[in-house]
């Protein structure tokens, strides 16, 4: 079945990188936008961007221009996801999802399925 | 941006009642509004996409309605395994969006 499976939680430091990981199945990789989406604790979820994987373009919320690189390995059908300069407020559970909710032979442009997150904790 | 407000923040009901959950956009997103369900510890699931068409596999009770920049989610009668964290989206306007969140709770 379509799946997408993240890599397994990280702890890094302030200032510090961390690179997310989003393995594709069930499907084809390269037809589908991956979005990340990240949750901290008590707040509402917030979309980070998108990486079209057949092309590489990519596009990213204001709030993390600079910070963010979103690529992929077509060859491996997974996706990344890299913050650079982390800060406390960066910890949070990090989603990647596929913009492609399929019904009857049609699909759409809404987040199905997800990926089970990984949870990115920035701690000195 | 658009901002989605979701009331209330918290809804205590007790099984087999009906729930009632509301999103308020800043501007109108069109029909173009999605509702997730997110239990702890797991992914946000599609329920309810283009305002008011269920997901498959998601139950009759689940229904969507409203337009422009007001829509609710009904939850006909509630089964224990509907208590959750509920989000509203849209992705008319860059950059997408998510309402904040009502906690669905057992009363």
């Amino acid at each position: 079945q379509v799946q997408l499976l993240q890599s397994g939680a990280e702890v890094k430091k302030p200032g510090a990188s961390v690179k997310v990981s989003c393995m594709a199945s069930g499907y084809t990789f390269t037809a589908f936008y991956i979005h990340w989406v990240r949750q901290a604790p008590g707040q509402r979820l917030e979309w980070m961007g998108w990486i079209n994987p057949s092309t590489g373009d990519t596009k990213h919320a204001q709030n993390f221009q600079g910070r963010v690189t979103m690529t992929r390995d077509t060859s491996i059908s997974t996706a990344y996801m890299e913050l650079s300069r982390l800060r406390s407020d960066d910890t949070a559970i990090y989603f990647c999802a596929r913009e492609g909710y399929c019904t009857n032979g049609v699909c759409l442009h809404w987040f199905d399925p997800w990926g089970q997150g990984t949870l990115v904790t920035v701690s000195s | 941006e658009i901002v989605l407000t979701q009331s209330p923040a918290t809804l205590s009901v007790s099984p087999g009642e009906r729930a009632t959950l509301s999103c308020r956009a800043s501007q109108s997103v069109n029909n173009y509004l999605a509702w997730y369900q997110q239990k702890p510890g797991q992914a946000p699931r599609l329920l309810i996409y283009d305002t008011s068409s269920r997901a498959t596999g998601i139950p009759a009770r689940f229904s969507g309605s409203g337009s422009g920049t007001d829509f609710t989610l009904t939850i006909s009668s509630l089964e224990p395994e509907d208590f959750a964290l509920y989000y509203c989206h849209q992705r008319t306007n860059w950059p997408i969006t998510f309402g904040q969140g009502t906690r669905l709770e057992i009363k």
